[in-house]
């Protein structure tokens, strides 16, 4: 099973709700990752966790609060949102032997609108 | 700051033909390159890994360069098909930054 599953497929939420985004793998990898995608631009990294532990926070605003619950489950935590964070945001998890050194295996992603 | 190019940004190619993706990145201090295809509004799917160490590497009908020293990679698709169709993007990982996507190629191929 090389699938990495993401809920919910579309979002659509108010500046001051607070929503989940939810990403599961059971593939066994002790890394999983937030990306953020805004339309034709590249995938730009966000958060990284790397056996349970928060090891990468790329200056994100505290408006999105990641969460990793066990190895297989990893959460972002969204509240008070502005428009502009409104992109597709996709999951990735690796084997992680080492950070960043392992092939990389993305979920579908959660496409979000903040309206 | 690691820039990573990639040329040309759209690609339209008849069925069969072979063809060539370029991906180049600024700072040669890289643990690995990855290759990936993205269907529209869709997830990346990994197509090829390249340690920093290698040369190359091959799956099926792709198959990936590295020139470290030059700061570029080749993705070579033989014998294309319509279901290649699909924007293909390369990932830089290492330094700083720890990973840094090109912008990718846009690939059509017309049956």
């Amino acid at each position: 099973d090389t699938e990495v599953t993401q809920t919910p497929k579309h979002l659509v939420m108010g500046m001051t709700n607070k929503k989940s985004l939810k990403c599961e793998q059971h593939m066994g990898h002790r890394a999983m990752y937030w990306y953020k995608q805004k339309a034709k631009k590249p995938p730009e990294l966000m958060f990284v966790y790397s056996y349970e532990k928060l090891s990468i926070n790329e200056s994100v605003p505290s408006r999105f609060s990641p969460e990793c619950p066990n190895s297989s489950l990893l959460n972002l935590h969204l509240h008070a949102l502005q428009p502009e964070d409104s992109a597709l945001y996709l999951c990735a998890s690796s084997q992680e032997r080492g950070l960043f050194t392992d092939t990389q295996y993305f979920g579908p992603g959660t496409r979000l609108t903040v309206l | 700051k690691q820039e990573v190019t990639q040329i040309p940004a759209a690609l339209s190619v008849p069925e069969g033909e072979n063809l060539v993706l370029n991906c180049s990145f600024t700072d040669s201090a890289i643990y690995n390159l990855q290759w990936f295809r993205q269907d529209p509004g869709k997830g990346l799917t990994s197509l090829l890994l390249i340690q920093s160490s290698q040369r190359e590497q091959t799956s099926g009908r792709l198959n990936a360069s590295l020139d470290k020293s030059s700061g570029r990679s080749t993705l070579y698709i033989a014998a294309s098909q319509p279901g290649d169709s699909a924007t293909y993007l390369c990932a830089v990982s290492g330094g700083y930054q720890k990973v840094t996507f090109g912008i990718g190629t846009k690939l059509q191929v017309i049956p």
